[in-house]
C-alpha cells in the first residue's frame, strides 16, 4: 500500500533484551517522526528526521533509545536493555515537506511492544 | 504540564445529530492544529487541520473552528454516523511540521 508501514506489529521481549522497530515511510516523504503512546494517553514525540539527518531527539527518554535513517527512507528505532516501562505502542509518522511548512503527518499502525 | 487538553474523555451522540469535540491549548506559539481519528489497533488517521491565520476550515461533514484568543478549537461532525465512533485526538505544532503535541483523546460513540 501507499501508507506508512511499521514492523513488527507486535513484539514481546524479556527485560534486558534489545529490540529493533522498523518504519517504512510514504515514498518521497522528507520528514519522519517517532512517537510513543502509553495506554490511555496521546502519542508523545521521541525523535525527528529530515531526510537522513536527525534534527531533534529531545523526546528520547534515555540513552537506551537510538534511532537512525541512514538513506533518508526506512528508519529503525532501537531500544537497548529494555525495561518494563518501555512497554507502549511506538508510532511512526511521515510528512511530505521539510520543517516549517504546514503539512499533516501520516501515521503507521504502530508496533505494540510488551516487555515481560 | 499538558499543553494540549481534551477535557472530555468520552462523548455519546445519536446518529444524525451533531458531535462537538473540544480542545484547549496553552502554548501561544502553536500555529497549526490537527484532528486525528483512531480506531483500536490502528494508527491515528488524519482528519482535518487548520492554521492560525484562519478561524474555520471545512471538509465534508467535518468542520474545525479555531478561537485564538481563547486558545480553543473544536471539531464539529454533522451528521454523525456510527462509523464515526472512534477516539479523536487534537494535536498542535509550532512553526509548522515540527513535532506534534497531542491531547489525551476523546472517545466518541455514535448510537444508531
Amino acid at each position: 500500500g501507499a501508507g506508512v508501514s511499521q514492523s513488527p506489529r507486535y513484539k514481546v521481549a524479556k527485560r534486558g533484551q534489545d529490540v529493533a522497530l522498523r518504519c517504512d515511510p510514504i515514498s518521497g516523504h522528507v520528514s519522519l517522526f517517532w512517537y510513543q503512546q502509553a495506554l490511555g494517553q496521546g502519542p508523545e514525540f521521541l525523535t525527528y528526521f529530515q531526510n537522513e539527518a536527525q534534527l531533534d531527539k529531545s523526546g528520547l527518554p534515555s540513552d537506551r533509545f537510538f534511532a537512525e535513517r541512514p538513506e533518508g527512507s526506512v528508519s529503525t528505532l532501537k531500544i537497548q536493555r529494555t525495561q518494563q516501562e518501555d512497554s507502549a505502542v511506538y508510532l511512526c509518522a511521515s510528512s511530505r515537506r521539510r520543517r516549517y511548512s504546514n503539512q499533516p503527518q501520516h501515521f503507521g499502525d504502530g508496533t505494540r511492544l510488551s516487555i515481560l | 504540564d499538558q499543553q494540549v487538553k481534551q477535557n472530555s474523555p468520552s462523548l455519546s451522540v445519536q446518529e444524525g445529530r451533531i458531535s462537538i469535540l473540544n480542545c484547549d491549548y496553552t502554548n501561544s506559539m502553536f500555529d497549526y492544529f490537527l484532528w486525528y481519528k483512531k480506531y483500536p489497533a490502528e494508527g491515528p488517521t488524519f482528519l482535518i487541520s487548520i492554521s492560525s491565520i484562519k478561524d474555520k476550515n471545512e471538509d465534508g461533514r467535518f468542520t474545525v473552528f479555531l478561537n485564538k484568543s481563547a486558545k480553543h478549537l473544536s471539531l464539529h461532525i454533522v451528521p454523525s454516523q456510527p462509523g464515526d465512533s472512534a477516539v479523536y485526538f487534537c494535536a498542535a505544532s509550532a512553526e509548522g511540521n515540527t513535532p506534534l503535541v497531542f491531547g489525551k483523546g476523546t472517545r466518541l460513540s455514535v448510537i444508531a
